[in-house]
C-alpha cells in the first residue's frame, strides 16, 4: 500500500532564507510523485511532479524538489523564502505502475510559515 | 481555459437537510474526483468518477452520501441528511486522464456548514 509522511506539522523560516518541506513516500511500484500548495481559503494549485528522469524537479514560484531514490524521500526546496510563500504545502504519491491503484495518497500537510 | 468550477462556495445546511454540491471539470477533462478535508487536515478521498460511471467509491460513506456525473452537466456529490461531522471542505479535482502521471486540478471547494 501507498503511504506519505510529512513529519514537520510546520516550518518557520525567515524571509530570504532557504526553505525546505520534508516528503517521504512508500509506494509497490515507481512513484509518481507530486506537490501541491493551498492558500488560505483557497483550492490546492500544482507545484510540481516527479514521474521520471532528472531528480531535481523545477516548479511553479521558484520551487523545486528533489527525489531521492535511496531515502524514499521528495523534500520541497526554495533558495530563498518570500512571505507570500507561507501556505500549506500537501505531498502526494501515486503508484507509476500503469494497472496499480490510480488514487493519489496524500500527507496530512505541512504549514509553512515566512516571517519578514 | 476555466479552471476547474465548484459551487456554492459556502453551503449552510440545518441537520436533516440535503446538501447537493456541484463541480464543473475542467475544458476537456473527463475524470472527476471528490476530496473532503477536515479543518487543519489533510485531503481524504471520497469518489472517483468518468462521465456517467462511477469508477471508485471506496472513500465515500455507505450511507447518505452519492456521486454522479453525468453525460452533460457537471458532476454532483449530494449527502442527504446532513448531519454536523459533514462540516467540511469539499474539494472536486479533474485531469484528462486516468495515466498516473497526469497531476489533478483542483477547484475552490464548497465549505458546508452544518448548524
Amino acid at each position: 500500500a501507498q503511504s506519505v509522511a510529512q513529519p514537520e506539522d510546520q516550518v518557520n523560516v525567515a524571509e530570504g532564507n532557504p526553505l525546505t518541506v520534508k516528503c517521504t513516500y512508500s509506494v509497490s511500484g515507481n512513484p509518481y510523485l507530486f506537490w501541491y500548495v493551498q492558500y488560505p481559503n483557497r483550492g490546492l494549485q500544482f507545484l510540481l511532479k516527479y514521474i521520471t528522469g532528472d531528480n531535481l524537479v523545477k516548479g511553479s514560484y521558484g520551487f523545486e524538489a528533489e527525489f531521492n531514490k535511496s531515502q524514499t524521500s521528495f523534500h520541497l526546496k526554495k533558495p530563498s523564502a518570500l512571505v507570500s510563500d507561507s501556505a500549506l504545502y500537501f505531498c502526494a504519491v501515486r503508484d507509476g505502475r500503469m494497472d496499480s491503484n490510480y488514487q493519489l495518497v496524500w500527507g496530512a500537510g505541512t504549514k509553512l510559515i515566512i516571517k519578514p | 481555459n476555466a479552471g476547474v468550477m465548484q459551487n456554492p462556495r459556502h453551503l449552510v445546511r440545518r441537520r436533516g437537510q440535503e446538501a447537493r454540491l456541484r463541480c464543473s471539470p475542467m475544458k476537456g477533462h473527463s475524470h472527476v474526483y471528490w476530496y473532503r478535508q477536515l479543518p487543519e487536515e489533510g485531503l481524504k478521498f471520497m469518489v472517483y468518477l468518468q462521465k456517467e460511471n462511477i469508477i471508485d467509491e471506496s472513500g465515500m460513506p455507505k450511507e447518505r452520501f452519492s456521486a454522479e456525473f453525468p453525460k452533460e452537466g457537471p458532476s454532483i456529490l449530494r449527502i442527504q441528511q446532513v448531519v454536523r461531522g459533514d462540516s467540511a471542505a469539499y474539494f472536486c479535482a479533474s485531469s484528462p486522464s486516468w495515466t498516473p502521471s497526469y497531476e489533478q486540478y483542483f477547484g475552490p471547494g464548497t465549505r458546508l456548514t452544518v448548524t
